[in-house]
């Protein structure tokens, strides 16, 4: 599976913007970018994925590099709530690829 | 929908004892999934099963056994207890087609711990 790096921590102030950033530098062409995340004392939840254009939802939006070597996950204005552990996983396509490769993301800590 | 559900949410163990943890979705996804989480570390896969009655190991799958017998249910066996076995343990599911895998949604977690 191709690995990714994130930073261990980061932090943030309560309604400013975070980024945070993953670097997939061995991604091959068929590779989904996937976020999840988990809350504590919770199980992961799934926040956003992509292939190579940028993605939005309602939680978050995905920035993808145009080389596909790193991608960032955009939170628009934190909030207390969007504490938590932050996996960038990712994911080969098709049926088959339906397997979920935990790191250790990174531990976002959000400032009141 | 109540998503999936875990039970217990706790319990502690003695050495050599056995449990079951019980898992349940009512998404009616075809794939379901065991992980631990040990102490400041992602999740690793413990068992997994692509429907009713098809199992097939993870990463870590020593000292546990599963079965699927129905699509709405995937218990997790502990047979004998041991200390390394402390983790918390999450289940998941997923739909999943020839074509296309969609996103994996977690119960809550049982927080086992053995003494």
């Amino acid at each position: 599976d191709a690995k990714t790096t994130q930073p261990n921590s980061m932090e943030s102030n309560e309604e400013e913007p975070v980024h945070l950033p993953c670097n997939h530098s061995t991604i091959s062409g068929t590779d989904y970018i996937h976020w999840y995340r988990q809350l504590p004392s919770q199980g992961p939840e799934y926040v956003i994925h992509g292939l190579t254009s940028n993605v939005n939802n309602r939680m978050a939006s995905l920035a993808i590099a145009e080389d596909r070597k790193s991608s960032t996950l955009i939170l628009h204005r934190a909030t207390l709530r969007d504490a938590a552990v932050y996996y960038c996983i990712l994911r080969g396509s098709g049926g088959s690829n339906y397997k979920l490769t935990f790191g250790k993301g990174t531990l976002l800590t959000v400032n009141p | 929908n109540a998503g999936v559900t875990q039970t217990p949410k706790f319990r502690i163990l003695k050495i050599g004892q056995s449990m079951t943890l019980q898992c349940t979705q009512d998404m009616n996804h075809n794939y379901m999934y065991w992980y631990r989480q040990d102490p400041g570390m992602g999740l690793k896969l413990i068992y997994y099963s692509v429907g009713a009655g098809i199992t097939d190991k993870g990463e870590v799958p020593n000292g546990y056994n599963v079965s699927r017998s129905t699509t709405e249910d995937f218990p997790l066996r502990l047979e004998l207890a041991a200390p390394s076995q402390t983790s918390v343990y999450f289940c998941a599911s997923s739909y999943s087609t020839g074509t296309s895998s969609y996103e994996q949604y977690f119960g809550p977690g049982t927080r086992l711990t053995v003494t």
